[in-house]
């Protein structure tokens, strides 16, 4: 069974810049998680995607926003990109069935460098 | 608020010998789960071990298993017989019930084996 992918798996942009990152799932996975991990913040949710519909969101900018297509792809953007923004994105995929607490799956993550 | 929280940031362990790694947490909700990941350099989050909050018994993964201690809000891992590969960022994580997939990560120990 093949594991979660990421694409690309580095990104340079420069400031003002907007970015979109690629995440699929393990097959038969519904649910999709975005995390950004910094040094300074270490690891943070972002938002969720279940069913092509935002279930969560964690407390990030509006500059942040994701969409989950039918096939439970998703992708990330990151519009007017500040210094701040660099940092490893990863997305996690899982079952998601309601109520449940079964185990996230992590793609390799997304390396993004903002100059 | 929920919260999780690593208290060492770094660790070193002889090779074969077995480790202990501390994880505390708090939630209001009665019903959460407990998950230890692993980072190494590459950056990929790789899953050990899962610990629901109802489970009666101490989870256990092959070299790892996971001190529960409800009462005391604690969920240790613990890394039997040591290897050079598990040298790695080692990151606790809870999931409330209502919640969704989002996962909160506290801020990681590092773990160094030596030969």
């Amino acid at each position: 069974k093949a594991g979660v992918t990421q694409t690309p798996r580095y990104l340079i942009k420069t400031r003002g810049q907007q970015v979109t990152l690629s995440c699929s799932p393990i097959s038969g996975h519904r649910s999709v998680s975005w995390y950004q991990q910094t040094p300074g913040q270490g690891l943070q949710f972002l938002f969720e995607y279940f069913s092509e519909t935002q279930r969560n969101k964690g407390n990030f900018p509006g500059r942040f926003s994701g969409r989950q297509f039918s096939n439970s792809r998703s992708e990330m953007n990151v519009s007017t990109l500040e210094l701040g923004d660099s940092a490893l994105y990863l997305c996690a995929s899982s079952l998601g069935l309601a109520g449940g607490l079964d185990e996230q799956f992590f793609g390799p993550g997304t390396r993004l460098t903002v100059l | 608020a929920q919260k999780i929280t690593q208290t060492q940031p770094g660790m070193f362990v002889q090779e074969k010998e077995a480790v202990t790694l501390d994880c505390t947490y708090d939630t209001s909700d009665p019903s959460y789960g407990l998950f230890w990941y692993k980072q190494p350099s590459s950056g990929e989050m790789i899953f050990l071990i899962y610990q629901g909050s109802y489970d009666q018994q101490n989870a256990t993964e092959g070299r790892y298993s996971l001190n529960f201690q409800k009462a005391r809000k604690s969920a240790n891992l613990v890394i039997s017989a040591s290897q050079l590969g598990d040298s790695a960022m080692y990151f606790c994580a809870m999931r409330e019930r209502n919640q969704g997939g989002k996962l909160i990560f506290g801020q990681g120990t590092e773990l160094s084996v030596k030969p």
